[in-house]
């Protein structure tokens, strides 16, 4: 379960700044999906990605946050000219299947702090 | 959809006591139903689940009770450790080919603390 990698684990980011947060998948598995929590809030799906393909963004703001899961390299969520609310910590989940019932592994989050 | 509520949000024990948090869904098609552990600054991790064709499952010190009719499932953990600190999340969702990982929804939490 050590296998998803989540950079940077703390990200510090004035307002109207970018920020990018990356997760590496355990290897093998072709599922992402990005959470984000709020303090003392639970677990709030935001996207889903498998290589190359959004398949469900029901749950990303319409403005400013975007993610992509390229062929190489990690997945990434981005959030545009970031304001106080965004901060949060940001999980991303990966499984090697797509059907529930498959466990999906957590990394250990990125938490942004928007100043 | 699904909406998964959970309660209590806080709750303290003493070390050695028993502890139940309780989980409501809404969505009558749901049969899959896990719960996941976060430490304070670590990942969730999947401590256990159960699917409704079962009423009840045990791991060690953590059961999982299931009542479909009423649409609630429990987690017990019995002779609490301190270690057993952290926040619990439910979730809810149906399994099967249909339906992926991004239609599990997630309770808000419960925050247990176990007083030495």
């Amino acid at each position: 379960n050590a296998g998803v990698m989540q950079n940077p684990r703390h990200l510090v980011r004035r307002r109207g700044q970018e920020a990018r947060l990356r997760c590496s998948p355990v290897k093998g598995h072709s599922h992402v999906y990005w959470y984000r929590q709020l303090p003392e809030e639970g677990l709030k799906f935001m996207v889903y990605l498998q290589k190359e393909n959004i398949i469900d963004e029901s749950g990303m703001p319409k403005e400013r946050f975007s993610a992509e899961f390229p062929k190489e390299g990690p997945s990434i969520l981005r959030i545009q000219q970031v304001v106080r609310g965004d901060s949060a910590a940001y999980f991303c989940a990966s499984s090697l299947d797509r059907r529930v019932g498959t466990e999906a592994f957590f990394g250990q989050g990125t938490r942004l702090t928007v100043v | 959809g699904e909406n998964v509520e959970q309660h209590p949000s806080t709750l303290s024990v003493q070390e050695g006591d028993s502890a139940v948090i309780k989980c409501t869904y809404s969505d009558s098609a749901s049969n899959y139903f896990p719960w996941y552990k976060q430490e304070l600054g670590k990942r969730p991790q999947l401590i256990i689940d159960i699917r409704s064709n079962v009423g009840e499952k045990k791991d060690q010190r953590i059961a999982v009770t299931l009542n479909k009719t009423a649409k609630h499932f429990s987690l017990h953990i019995t002779e609490t450790q301190p270690e057993d600190s952290a926040v619990y999340f439910c979730a809810a969702s149906i399994a099967g080919m249909i339906n992926s990982y991004d239609k599990v929804i997630f309770g808000p939490g419960t925050s247990l603390s176990v007083i030495p």
